[in-house]
């Protein structure tokens, strides 16, 4: 069955970078759609961005632009998402789903980021 | 970006059927889908496309609507229904999701 493993949670200072991982298995992952999204507790969804594991090819919520970047590993069937400059506002749980180009059906459990001095 | 306005919250009783509405401040065609999701969890896929039924997800869960306005109805409902409901539409750029409806059974 359709699995997305993400790494575990992570406390940062302002100003630093973090990258989030996003393992996959049960689907052919090099011809998948990756997306990404934050949420804040109590609060709604945020589409940040998707990756097409076949060439690496991205699109991004104009948002998110600079703030996240978006890679694959089609080695290990991961994605990664690569957080910068970090302040107060991207604390946040951050999930991985696939799915199709429009909804995703599979989820990853999501990792808690605080960013806090 | 394209607002999608959801009622905050509702409450019914076991056995009843409710409507949960989503409208868009801009056209989104059929491109309208549907999530739950329970308290610390990640959200789980109900209905795509307006009115297609995800696998796996019990029929008492259905959607309706095009264009600007769509509903969500679970009937009937059941303790375990208890959950937030976002829809989410993919026709414009970004993809935008509603502020979520919280769905408390009585």
């Amino acid at each position: 069955q359709v699995k997305l493993q993400q790494s575990g949670a992570e406390l940062v200072k302002p100003g630093a970078s973090v990258k989030l991982s996003c393992k996959t298995s049960g689907y052919t992952f090099s011809t998948s759609y990756m997306s990404w999204f934050k949420q804040i507790p109590g609060q709604s969804i945020e589409w940040i961005g998707m990756i097409y594991a076949g060439d690496g090819g991205t699109g991004y919520n104009q948002k998110f632009k600079g703030k996240a970047t978006l890679t694959v590993d089609t080695s290990s069937s991961t994605a990664y998402m690569d957080l910068s400059s970090l302040t107060t506002e991207d604390s946040a749980v951050y999930f991985c789903a696939t799915g199709t180009t429009n909804f995703f059906a599979y989820w990853g459990q999501g990792t808690l980021v605080t960013v806090s001095s | 970006d394209t607002v999608l306005t959801q009622s905050p919250a509702l409450a019914v009783s076991p056995g009843e059927r409710v409507s949960i509405s989503c409208r868009a401040s801009e056209g989104v065609n059929s491109y309208m889908h549907w999530y739950q999701q329970k308290p610390g969890q990640q959200p789980k896929l109900l209905i795509y496309k307006a009115s297609n039924l995800a696998s796996g997800v019990p029929a008492r869960f259905s959607g309706s609507g095009s264009g600007t306005d769509f509903t969500l109805t679970i009937d009937p409902v059941e303790a375990d229904d208890t959950a937030t409901y976002f829809c989410q539409q993919s026709w414009n750029d970004p993809f935008t999701f509603g502020s979520g409806t919280k769905l408390e059974i009585k």
